[in-house]
């Protein structure tokens, strides 16, 4: 299995808060992936990054932001949750466009 | 933008029988994988085909990219097959994968 870890693995938070979630790997891939999966939604890209401070917004991006300081850390974060992020956040990579992506463990995220 | 449907959505087999899972796909695609969604909710890779045949133990799969569909075999079913299986797709010049609807596996004994 790819390394692949995530964290928090659960976190429950307020309306308003900043929330930041992190995504490291050990595999020296160049490009990097958040998703969130909803029911009724199947999984959807927020950001993705193709490289150190290279990044680019995915189909889901209103709400949130993304930083990538390092190649092996994946940073996204939510300015203000709200209940409607309220999901599982997966973190992915691959060595390059359009190859195989491995996910992480996932994140689940509750606003209340 | 691409769509991915998969079939049947949900599927109940008794354990040690066979099942073939269905992907359409509704553009050319670069990449296809097949996940399967264990009940804790991990996602985990079983292949990478966005064409022809591969196989791993007791799964197989088979990507018809000129006719836009994939299939996914499983023989001899396990308890632990029981999950989530989905397929998901790349077209054109991106790389944000498509999922597909998935199909819901229960084995029972």
């Amino acid at each position: 299995d790819a390394g692949i870890t995530q964290s928090p693995r659960h976190k429950v938070t307020e309306t308003g808060t900043p929330v930041t979630l992190r995504c490291h790997q050990t595999e020296n891939h160049r490009y990097m992936y958040w998703y969130r999966q909803d029911p009724g939604h199947g999984l959807r890209l927020i950001h993705y990054s193709y490289g150190v401070k290279d990044t680019d917004k995915g189909e889901v991006s209103d709400g949130y932001s993304v930083s990538r300081s390092k190649t092996e850390d994946f940073l996204l974060t939510l300015e203000s949750a709200t209940s409607s992020q309220t999901s599982v956040y997966f973190c992915a990579i691959s060595p390059g466009v359009r190859e195989t992506q491995y996910f992480g463990p996932g994140t689940r995220l509750l606003v209340l | 933008g691409i769509q991915v449907e998969q079939s049947p959505p949900d599927l109940i087999l008794q354990e040690g029988a066979n099942s073939t899972l269905r992907c359409n796909f509704s553009d050319s695609v670069n990449n296809l994988q097949w996940f399967h969604q264990n009940p804790w909710g991990q996602l985990i890779n079983l292949f990478y085909i966005p064409s022809g045949t591969k196989q791993n133990g007791r799964l197989s799969a088979t990507t018809v990219a000129t006719e836009r569909y994939s299939l996914l075999y499983i023989s001899s079913s396990q308890t632990t097959d029981s999950g989530v299986y989905f397929c998901a797709v790349i077209t054109g010049g991106g790389n944000k994968l498509t999922f597909g609807t998935g199909t819901q596996l229960k084995v029972e004994l």
